[in-house]
């Protein structure tokens, strides 16, 4: 494997399910993102870590909730979503917290919220 | 008005052409300057970014800031069907850490 890569890359999930998406970075990098893409709207920084501590959370609702166990691995928990939450997920990865240059991104999750 | 402005398109042109992508911004703080390019069912790669004003150039690629006007640009010179995809512009402040505002993205189709 190389990159950042997304599992799963499809979810359907229910608005009383709790499931995780997963980011692996094999890059050896140190920080870590979540981004929200929906439809016709930009995307939109969720979470930042840095070297596993979370550093910006830019007022995500509580039904997200991030996990970093290490530096190259990032969950984000999901429980209780709602039907606008229907988006890709996409995690991304930097060597330096804070490089405006040299986010690299995974693929994505696609997931539906019913 | 919005931080950052985009038109979604969809932009559609015959390969061979020059395309011309365009991101306008307010917050005159902004000081980097990226271009992301998204295919079908994949994340943002990085295409090119800038600092400050100015243009640069990498191959058919050619990135223009115009501070003053708070205006950047995408030049893609001899399009190719291999370049059908969504463009983001991103940028993002020096005092504001870590954070990219993206555009909407354009989504381009270079037909054969």
């Amino acid at each position: 494997e190389t990159g950042v890569t997304q599992t799963p890359r499809h979810l359907v999930m229910g608005m009383t399910n709790k499931k995780s998406l997963k980011c692996e970075q094999h890059l050896g990098h140190n920080a870590m993102y979540w981004y929200k893409q929906s439809a016709k709207k930009p995307l939109e920084l969720m979470f930042v870590y840095n070297f596993k501590e979370q550093t910006e959370n830019n007022s995500v609702p509580s039904r997200f909730s991030p996990e970093c166990p290490n530096s190259s691995h990032l969950f984000l928990h999901l429980h209780t979503l709602q039907p606008e939450d229907s988006a890709l997920y996409l995690c991304a990865s930097s060597q330096v917290y804070g490089d405006p240059y040299e986010q690299y991104f995974g693929p994505g999750t696609r997931l539906t919220v019913t | 008005q919005k931080e950052v402005e985009q038109d979604p398109g969809p932009l559609s042109v015959p390969e061979g052409a020059i395309v011309s992508l365009n991101c306008t911004y307010s917050n005159s703080a902004f000081q980097y300057f990226m271009w992301y390019r998204q295919y079908s069912r994949k994340g943002p790669e990085l295409l090119m970014y800038t600092y400050s004003s100015g243009n640069k150039e990498d191959g058919r690629f050619t990135a223009q800031v115009d501070k003053s006007s708070k205006y950047i640009s995408l030049f893609i010179r001899d399009s190719q069907p291999s370049d059908s995809a969504t463009y983001l512009c991103a940028m993002s402040a020096p005092q504001a850490g870590t954070a990219l505002i993206f555009g909407k993205g354009t989504t381009l189709s270079v037909s054969s």
